[in-house]
C-alpha cells in the first residue's frame, strides 16, 4: 500500500538551533516528492519538488534532501517565523493522485 | 494574479442540504483537485481533474460531485450534507511539473 510518513508529529526548537524532519515514503514508483509549508487558517504553501534519489534543493533556511526512501527538510538556525506545519506528499508513476504526510508541527522559540 | 480562489470561506449546513463549493484559478493550469483535510488525517484527496470535461475520483469521493466545464473552475457540489463532511475543504491547481498550488479554503460545518 502506497503511504507516507512524517516525523515527529511536533518539535520545538530554540531559535538558531537546528534540525531536521523526516518523510518516509512507501510507493511503487516516484514521480515526485513535495514539501509545503501550512499556517494556521491557510492553506498550503509549496516550497520544494523533488524528482530522484540524490536531489537536493534549498531556500532560504530550509534544504530539502532526497533518498529511495524518505525525504529530510532540514532547517538551519531556524527563527521564529519559520513556526508551521510542514507536510510531505507524493505522486507516484501512472497516477495522477498524490498522498500527504499528517505534517509535523514546528515552533521555534525566541 | 489571484491564484486559486475559494468561496465561501465558512459555511453552516443542515445534515441533508446541498451546497457547491466554487472554486477558480487564473493560472491556465490543466490540473485542479479539492482535499479535505481533517486533523490527525492529513489531506485526503477527494476529486480531480486534469483539463476541460475530465474528472476523475481521488481517495475519498463518496458524497461529493465535481465538474469541469473551463478550465478556471472546478466546483465542489455535497449532494446531501452529512456531519462526516464536517472538514477543511481545500482547492488546488496543479503545474506540469506536478507542483501543486492551494487556496486558502472553506471551513464547513455540518449539524
Amino acid at each position: 500500500e502506497d503511504q507516507v510518513t512524517q516525523s515527529p508529529e511536533a518539535l520545538r526548537l530554540q531559535e538558531g538551533e537546528s534540525s531536521s524532519l523526516n518523510c518516509s515514503y512507501t510507493v511503487s514508483g516516484l514521480r515526485g516528492l513535495f514539501w509545503y509549508r501550512q499556517d494556521p487558517g491557510k492553506g498550503p504553501e509549496f516550497l520544494f519538488t523533488l524528482y530522484s534519489a540524490g536531489e537536493e534543493k534549498e531556500k532560504e533556511r530550509l534544504k530539502a534532501t532526497l533518498t529511495k526512501k524518505e525525504s529530510f527538510l532540514h532547517i538551519t538556525a531556524p527563527k521564529p517565523e519559520d513556526s508551521a506545519t510542514y507536510l510531505c506528499a507524493v505522486r507516484m508513476t501512472g497516477t495522477y493522485k498524490y498522498i500527504f504526510g499528517t505534517g509535523t508541527r514546528l515552533k521555534v522559540l525566541a | 494574479n489571484a491564484g486559486v480562489t475559494q468561496t465561501p470561506k465558512f459555511q453552516v449546513l443542515k445534515t441533508g442540504q446541498s451546497m457547491t463549493l466554487q472554486c477558480a484559478q487564473d493560472m491556465n493550469h490543466e490540473y485542479m483537485s479539492w482535499y479535505r483535510q481533517d486533523p490527525g488525517m492529513g489531506l485526503r484527496l477527494i476529486h480531480y481533474s486534469v483539463g476541460a470535461g475530465i474528472t476523475d475520483q481521488g481517495e475519498v469521493p463518496n458524497g461529493y460531485n465535481v465538474s469541469r466545464s473551463t478550465t478556471e473552475d472546478f466546483p465542489l457540489r455535497l449532494l446531501s450534507a452529512a456531519p462526516s463532511q464536517t472538514s477543511v475543504y481545500f482547492c488546488a491547481s496543479g503545474t506540469d511539473s506536478y507542483e501543486q498550488y492551494f487556496g486558502p479554503g472553506t471551513r464547513l460545518t455540518v449539524t
